[in-house]
């Protein structure tokens, strides 16, 4: 149980275009998801925590209109990069709190790469 | 604030020696504390958690993790290493709901 999926795997994408990742959990509801982001060999930085049906919360830094959030169902959320540039260019994971609300359920990553 | 700190950013051990990988924490109130695991390319994986009750925590494939308030630590070990151990590995403090506090990571590498 407590599976938590990513797509795509890897997106190569060309300077200027937007691309959109997604994150399902398999089995279970999560009306709170978690979007990190990953450099080679370092820790995870924590981006925004998207809330089903109401608007993300974005940590101190992120860009909201750059990275967009949507979570429209119990298991589903998307963040959309826009106008990728080269520096967006990173492995980007997403995470589903557990029942008890302290164990947390990672995705397999998405390694985006912008050309 | 809830923080945790790997004081080590490489570990490098022969395969069936002894392997520890180290975790402080800086936690108001009672600890809850967790690692987690992560390979090349791939999201991260639970490895054990403690919440209350004994200080030695048992948790996937084999490894174990110490609770020490006196010296508040949480190291992670395994008595004999293997070469798929090799990994990326964190140490991680529960925030708010759902939301954890990471470690800077340790990569582990375990030598034939």
């Amino acid at each position: 149980g407590a599976v938590v999926s990513q797509h795509p795997s890897w997106v190569i994408c060309k300077s200027g275009t937007s691309v959109k990742i997604e994150c399902r959990s398999l089995d279970f509801q999560a009306t709170t998801m978690f979007w990190y982001r990953q450099f080679p060999k370092q820790s995870l930085m924590l981006m925004a925590t998207s809330n089903e049906g109401s608007k993300a919360t974005y940590e101190q830094g992120v860009e909201k209109d750059k990275f967009l959030i949507n979570h429209a169902s119990l298991t589903l959320s998307t963040l959309t990069v826009t106008s990728a540039h080269p520096e967006d260019s990173s492995f980007y994971i997403c995470s589903a709190g557990g029942p008890s609300g302290y164990e947390q359920y990672f995705g397999p990553g998405t390694r985006l790469t912008v050309t | 604030a809830q923080s945790v700190a790997q004081p080590e950013d490489q570990v490098n051990v022969a395969e069936g020696n002894p392997l520890t990988v180290k975790c402080t924490y800086s936690v108001s109130g009672n600890p809850y504390l967790f690692w987690y695991v992560q390979y090349p390319n791939r999201g991260l994986q639970f490895l054990l958690k403690y919440i209350t009750g004994d200080n030695l925590v048992k948790g996937s494939y084999g490894f174990e993790a110490e609770f020490n308030k006196s010296q508040t630590s949480f190291h992670l070990k395994k008595p004999s290493a293997l070469v798929s151990d090799s990994a990326l590995y964190f140490c991680a403090v529960p925030r708010t709901r759902g939301k954890s506090t990471f470690g800077d990571g340790t990569t582990l590498t375990v030598k034939p």
